[in-house]
């Protein structure tokens, strides 16, 4: 099985950058994914990881170190919509995601 | 517009009922998934199927069963709804070999 953890909460100020730290262990990996989840909504895909090192996509870039266990999740330049939800999710080898219970960013003004 | 369909959006329902939630995907993806989504919890997975005519079980299955008669839909079932099962679930799908998954809207269930 996996077991994902991540901080249950975070608060940062607008234009701040956030780091959102994500630990597992897990009987078998086959990527690493972050998506975001606004209040009452759907989860949606924000990055994904397989290979050590950073990935970046505009103000959000994702990195992995496969050895540590262990994956972040930066924010730069916040923006009042980033409030969110934060999941840091892992693939096993059929497939499958499991998801850690998330984290919850609170940006204010 | 692609996507997934879930249906009901939202339901009560007494203990006891049997109920079956809904969920259709145009994208022809192999792979569809169940979670349920609890506060403090997150995500967790109930039954998945790879491809059409497969089922698996996920962390947590008991009290709820699937079936995958055609890539389109994936229907849950909870053949006798208990208070426990009070959640937001949530159908995804993705192509097998990227693993992005896509969400559904979701179905909030409440079992009084």
């Amino acid at each position: 099985g996996q077991n994902i953890d991540q901080p249950t909460e975070m608060t940062a100020t607008e234009g701040a950058i956030v780091q959102i730290n994500c630990t597992y262990q897990t009987s078998g990996f086959n990527g690493l994914f972050w998506y975001q989840q606004h209040a009452g909504e759907a989860p949606t895909f924000l990055s994904y990881n397989v290979l050590d090192g950073l990935e970046e996509k505009g103000r959000f870039s994702s990195f992995l170190s496969r050895s540590k266990g262990y994956s972040y999740l930066l924010l730069k330049e916040l923006q009042m919509k980033d409030s969110a939800s934060y999941l840091c999710a892992v693939r096993d080898n059929d497939y499958k995601l499991s998801f850690g219970a998330g984290t919850t960013v609170t940006v204010r003004a | 517009i692609a996507g997934i369909t879930q249906a009901p959006t939202s339901q009560i329902l007494a203990a006891g009922r049997r109920m079956t939630l809904r969920c259709t995907q145009d994208m022809r993806h192999n792979a569809m998934y169940w979670y349920r989504q609890d506060l403090g919890l997150g995500l967790r997975l109930i039954h998945y199927s790879n491809t059409a005519g497969t089922t698996g079980k996920g962390e947590v299955p008991d009290g709820y069963s699937v079936s995958r008669a055609n890539t389109d839909d994936f229907p849950l079932t909870l053949a006798s709804a208990v208070p426990s099962q009070t959640s937001v679930y949530f159908c995804a799908s993705s192509e097998r070999e990227h693993g992005e998954l896509f969400f559904g809207e979701g179905s909030r269930l409440t079992v009084l």
